[in-house]
């Protein structure tokens, strides 16, 4: 069972090109979320989507859009990459939202550097 | 602004002692409380967590407790092992909507590490 599934496991860009970050659970989960992990921060949430077609912005979505074509991916997209976007980004899922009996099951996290 | 902080970003103790890690909410909102436990280079993953409408949960050697007045969580281990070195992150759930879900707030994470 692969859980959550982020490529790639390391990037770099330069500042302004753009990328994808990819994300896929198949676990049929509903709630799928990204979280970017800075040190001293702990994780913020960047975006979320309660389903798919549905999505909405979490404390940090500026210089990030998502999607959510699917129930199983939810890709981010970063348009113009700038340094400070240099961070660990983690997608997680559960199954319903983050309330009881539905604890969020996290990727191995992709790690990206803006020079 | 800070809803979830943990003011100790390290802890370390003995093997076979207890290890208490902290954290402290100012939401009033959060009705669900989580611990995460990540190891470098991996996801968080989820370890126990406490409704708002309890003041205790015990799984095995972890035990959080919630006091809802002083908006205080902590989490025990009992006995600690030195597999359990690792960041720990508290974490806070508040229904945003009926239609936008929930959110979950981290706080800063604390390093644990259990010495032999």
């Amino acid at each position: 069972n692969a859980g959550v599934t982020q490529t790639p496991k390391f990037q770099v860009l330069k500042t302004g090109q753009s990328m994808t970050l990819q994300c896929a659970q198949d676990m049929n989960h509903e709630y799928m979320s990204w979280y970017r992990q800075d040190p001293g921060m702990g994780l913020r949430l960047i975006h979320y989507s309660v389903g798919a077609g549905i999505t909405d912005q979490g404390e940090v979505p500026n210089g990030y859009n998502v999607s959510r074509s699917t129930t199983e991916d939810f890709p981010l997209r970063l348009l113009s990459a700038a340094p400070s976007q240099t961070s660990v980004y983690f997608c997680a899922s559960s199954y319903s939202g983050t309330g009881v009996n539905s604890p969020l099951h996290f990727g191995n996290g992709t790690r990206l550097t803006v020079t | 602004d800070q809803q979830v902080k943990q003011n100790s970003p390290s802890l370390s103790v003995q093997e076979g002692r207890i290890s208490i890690l902290n954290c402290d909410y100012t939401n009033s909102m959060f009705d669900y409380f989580l611990w995460y436990k990540k190891y470098p280079a991996e996801g968080p993953t989820f370890l126990i967590s406490i409704s708002s409408i309890k003041d205790k949960n015990e799984d095995g050697r972890f035990t959080v407790f919630l006091n809802k007045s002083a908006k205080h969580l902590s989490l025990h281990i009992v006995p600690s092992q030195p597999g359990d070195s690792a960041v720990y992150f508290c974490a806070a759930s508040a229904k945003i909507g009926e239609t936008s879900g929930s959110r979950l707030t981290f706080g800063e994470g604390t390093q644990l590490t259990v010495n032999p």
